[in-house]
């Protein structure tokens, strides 16, 4: 069974950094495309990028390029999420996601989600 | 950028009764739209793929059909579990997508 289990909710301050976590089991990690997609509060949904654990192939939305870092660690098939210094419009849910190209590289398996709170 | 645009906005039918959610594109994504169902609290579900293919495990009273720029998922008769948020995504030019704004489905 794919499982994609991610990181617990964090409470932040603004300027602080934060590092959010994806683990993957029940697949070859290596071989399919993984990544993440926001959701503010109430609102709706919004792809922010993908990374290819194999060759760390990574690509932004334009709207999140340079403001956060997609990464992976084959080791223990786990994909990452990062900022360097989190505003309180970073307030949001966030959730990983693998693409599968027997889908349509549509999104077929997600995480639970984690809930990111940035405030003074 | 392509801009999905779905409607209603909020759909307000009974159990048992036929749902149509409409999505349309400001240009052509070809058969590269999907269909998502996320209920509250939980993450989304993926429904439909390629704009007709149901995903594993998803009933056969979900069906998806469409082209170019106009899409609808069809619900043919609602169970109570099928009131949720539903959204549509395209991925013409991979890796770009992007997502409608999403259409509630309440119960009448």
């Amino acid at each position: 069974e794919v499982q994609l289990v991610q990181s617990g909710a964090e409470v932040k301050k603004p300027g602080e950094s934060l590092k959010i976590s994806c683990k993957a089991s029940g697949y070859s990690f290596t071989t399919y495309w993984i990544g993440w997609v926001r959701q503010l509060p109430g609102k709706g949904l919004e792809w922010m990028g993908i990374i290819y654990p194999d060759d760390s192939d990574t690509r932004y939305s334009p709207s999140f390029q340079g403001q956060v870092t997609i990464s992976a660690d084959t080791s223990i098939n786990t994909a990452y999420l990062q900022w360097t210094s989190l505003k309180a419009s970073d307030t949001a849910m966030y959730f990983c996601v693998r693409l599968n190209p027997m889908t349509g590289l549509q999104f077929d398996n997600w995480g639970q989600g984690t809930l990111v709170t940035v405030s003074s | 950028e392509i801009v999905l645009t779905q409607s209603p906005a909020t759909l307000s039918l009974s159990p048992g009764e036929r749902a149509t959610l409409s999505c349309r594109a400001n240009q052509s994504v070809s058969i590269n739209l999907g269909w998502y169902q996320q209920k509250p609290g939980q993450a989304p579900r993926l429904l439909i793929f390629d704009t007709s293919n149901r995903a594993t495990g998803v009933p056969a009273r979900f069906s998806g059909s469409g082209s170019g720029t106009d899409f609808t998922l069809t619900i043919s008769s609602l169970e109570p579990e099928d009131f949720a948020v539903y959204y549509c995504q395209q991925r013409r030019h991979w890796p770009l997508c992007t997502f409608g704004q999403g259409t509630r489905l309440e119960i009448k």
